[in-house]
Parts: structure tokens; C-alpha cells; sequence
């Protein structure tokens, strides 16, 4: 089994904070996402990376980067924490195009910003 | 643009059937996909559909595609209290974005005993 494991469940970080959210997958996926959960708005995308070194945007990556120095890790920096970053941060892995790979999902870190 | 779109509830007795629907706008995606997320967990892929098909039978699950009108649904026969969750449909368009999938809102499901 796929197994992708996000190191923390909950985090409580302060405003203007920098902020580090580690994924890691252990079934070697070129793809790799971080996605946001907000209620009513569904997961919508931050950034993904499709190999090591390599990132494209998604639909919000405003106030976020990431890092893909190693295939197996994905990183999402807030690199100054707001309060309306609060939310649930879902890190998924696939392999190949999403047409034809499901994505996998790990547990989810919910980060309050106070 | 891409959307996708569901109703945000859904409340069923156990033993009846529930049917959860989903409209999408990308009449070029290939593939669309059901999740399901439980309290306190990621998103679990439950089934698929390639978009040449109408029905897929899965179980006690049973997605049906209307690709005309862009519909999506999900009916879960028998539906049991550990059925109770959020159900996301989402597309996956070809083209740029083909290493993603676009989600809706999700779909909460409360089945009553």
C-alpha cells in the first residue's frame, strides 16, 4: 500500500511566522501535490511538482513555495504566516498523468495561525 | 473555466439508498473519480469512470456518467452508518493539466440509524 505520511496533524503558529509542512511517500511517485481544505470550498491546489527540483502553480500559490529536493519529499513553506492561512493542508502523490493514477492522500495537518 | 460542482449535504436512513451528484464543466476530461474522506483523514479514491463509459458497478457503489449534460453521480445501495462522510467528485482535464484534478466542495453525507 501507498503510504504517504505528513509529519504533523496540527500545528498552532503564530502571524508572520515561517512555517514548514514535510510530506513524505514511500512508493517512489514522480507527482507530487499540496492541496488546501476549506469548508464549502472543496481541495483547491497550491502547488504540485512532477519531479525532483521541479514545480509548477496551482490555482492559489500566493503567500506559499515548496521544495522537492529529494523524490520522496515535498515541503510547503508559508514563509510569513496569516490568519486566513489557516486551514487543512492535504499533501497527495500519483504517478503519471492524473488520467489514468489515482492520487493518493496523506492524513492531513490542520494549522491554525493565530 | 474548469468547475466542478456538488451539493454540500446529504441525509439518508441506513438501508436506503443514497445518491450524491456532481456536474462538471470540462467536456474534454477523461477520467472523473469519486473520494471519499472520513473524520480526521485524507481523501481515499473510492471508484472511477473513464469518459466513454455510462455506468460502472462497483459493489454496493454505482457511478453513472452523463457526459451530454456533464452529470456525475454516485448511488450507494444499502447505505450504512460507516458510509457517513464527505464525498468529492473531481475531474481530471486533459491537456496542460493533466497532472491534476480539479475537486468539488464535497458532498457531506449523514446516514441516520
Amino acid at each position: 500500500d501507498v503510504k504517504v505520511t505528513q509529519s504533523s496533524r496540527y500545528l498552532v503558529k503564530r502571524t508572520g511566522e515561517k512555517v514548514f509542512l514535510e510530506c513524505v511517500q514511500d512508493m517512489d511517485h514522480e507527482n507530487m501535490f499540496w492541496y488546501r481544505q476549506d469548508p464549502g470550498l472543496g481541495l483547491r491546489l497550491i502547488y504540485f511538482s512532477y519531479d525532483v527540483k521541479m514545480k509548477e502553480k496551482g490555482d492559489i500559490p500566493e503567500g506559499y513555495s515548496v521544495s522537492r529536493e529529494k523524490k520522496e519529499r515535498f515541503s510547503l513553506i508559508l514563509e510569513s504566516a496569516s490568519t486566513n492561512q489557516t486551514s487543512m493542508y492535504l499533501c497527495a502523490t500519483g504517478t503519471g498523468t492524473a488520467y489514468n493514477s489515482p492520487l493518493h492522500f496523506g492524513n492531513g495537518t490542520r494549522l491554525t495561525v493565530t | 473555466g474548469e468547475d466542478v460542482e456538488q451539493s454540500l449535504f446529504l441525509s439518508v436512513r441506513e438501508g436506503d439508498s443514497s445518491v450524491i451528484n456532481c456536474t462538471y464543466t470540462d467536456s474534454s476530461s477523461t477520467y472523473l473519480y469519486w473520494y471519499k474522506q472520513e473524520p480526521g483523514a485524507g481523501l481515499q479514491l473510492l471508484t472511477y469512470i473513464f469518459s466513454n463509459m455510462d455506468m460502472k458497478q462497483d459493489q454496493r457503489l454505482t457511478v453513472l456518467l452523463n457526459k451530454k449534460d456533464k452529470h456525475l453521480s454516485l448511488r450507494i445501495a444499502d447505505t450504512q452508518t460507516g458510509d457517513s462522510a464527505i464525498y468529492f467528485c473531481a475531474e481530471s482535464p486533459e491537456g496542460d493539466s493533466s497532472y491534476k484534478l480539479i475537486f468539488g466542495s464535497g458532498t457531506r453525507l449523514l446516514v441516520r440509524p
